[in-house]
Parts: structure tokens; sequence; C-alpha cells
């Protein structure tokens, strides 16, 4: 099984300023998926990558695959309140998540 | 594309009766899909992964017998939680796997919020 560790668990910014979570695992990613959730709903499918090294834009998202493919990191540009949610990350082979990273963005 | 839907959004049930719940692909073929569960302001806890046409495969600690599953159809998932308790309150959230995706993405239902009284 493989272990995935999200780091902040909890982050609260002001609107406007940048961040970024990190997603790492005890083992290498055939591919990588990043996730969205808004409270009361089901989470949104960002991105995923699958080439280490590999890096997608998403408007002011980044996504970053780590060259040995057992990290990832999201950032975010500009920050704004709509950007508040639960960011997951999931290995495509072993659907269980992590703790998530909790991002609350202040306007 | 892969649009996932689940039913009902929520429902309130009396202790010890049973709540099913449906989990439908609405544009594609889903072979697999996962059942979640999820506890405020906690991340999703995956539950069983279920494959079309035969037995779910269940994480450590989740009760076959309390939640069963079936996978009748490539479109369709119910989940069944029998014998209701309180503590099973919590947001059941379902997935699906497009046979069709390159790196085996899935997608979200909207989740179901269940309350037991």
């Amino acid at each position: 099984t493989q272990l995935l560790e999200q780091s902040p668990q909890f982050l609260s910014i002001q609107e406007g300023e940048n961040l970024t979570v990190y997603c790492n695992s005890s083992s290498v990613f055939s591919s990588l998926q990043w996730y969205r959730q808004e409270p009361g709903e089901g989470p949104v499918l960002l991105v995923t990558v699958v080439t280490g090294g590999e890096v997608k834009k998403l408007k002011r998202l980044t996504f970053q695959f780590g060259d040995a493919r057992k990290d990832s990191s999201l950032h975010i540009t500009a920050a704004q309140p709509g950007d508040t949610g639960l960011y997951l990350c999931a290995g495509a082979n072993d659907m269980r998540f992590g703790a998530g990273t909790r991002l609350t963005v202040k306007p | 594309g892969a649009v996932v839907s689940q039913h009902p959004s929520w429902v309130i049930c009396k202790s010890g009766t049973s709540v099913k719940i449906e989990c439908r692909s609405l544009d594609f073929q889903a072979t697999t899909m996962f059942w979640y569960r999820q506890f405020p302001k906690q991340s999703l806890m995956l539950m069983a992964t279920s494959n079309e046409g035969s037995k779910a495969t269940y994480e450590q600690g989740v009760e076959k017998d309390k939640f069963l599953i079936n996978h009748a159809s490539l479109t369709l998932s119910t989940l069944t939680v029998t014998s209701a308790h309180p503590e099973d309150s919590s947001f059941y959230i379902c997935s699906a796997r497009d046979g069709r995706a390159v790196y085996n993405e899935q997608f979200f239902g909207p989740g179901t919020r269940l309350t037991v009284l």
C-alpha cells in the first residue's frame, strides 16, 4: 500500500498570496492525480501528472511531478477565496488519499 | 464527459433501518467503482473497490456484511448500509474509473450525506 503524506495539513492565507502544497509518497507513482474538494461536494479532478519532472499549468495553478515520481507539488499564484477547499493527491493505481491540505483563502 | 451521479444526495433514517445509495456513471462505462466515507474536517477514507460482475474488495476494518456493495452493471454500483446506527452518519462518496482514460483517472460523484437518528 502506498503511503501518502500531504503538507501542510492546514493553510490559511490572505487573498493575493502565493502558496505551495506538497504530496510525498513512500513509493513510486505510475501517475498522480490532484483533486480539489469543496465543502459538501465530491472531489474534482484538477490534473494528472505522469512523467518525472513534468510541469503542468492550469491558470494560476502549477503542478510539478518529482524526477523520481515519488513526490509532487501544487503552487497557487495570487490565491483567491474561490481556491478555498481540500486539496488531495492520489496515485492512479492506489486510490487511497492522504490527509489532504485544507486551504482557506481570506478576502 | 465523465459525469458521475449519486442518489440520494442526502438521507435521514432511523437507527436499525437500511439505506441504499446509488452511484451511476452517466456518460461512460466504469469497470471499477470506489466507495469512500468522509467525516467532518477529514479526508476521504476508502471503504471498498468494486469491479463490475465480481465481489467488492473491502479495506481493512470495513465490515462487508454491514456495507453491502453491488456492481451489477458497467454504469451502476450500489452501497447498502444495513442496520444503520448513528455512528454510520457520514458523507459517502463514490467514484468511477473511466475505462477509456489513459491514466486511470477516476471521477467522483457529488456525495450522499447520511444521518442516522
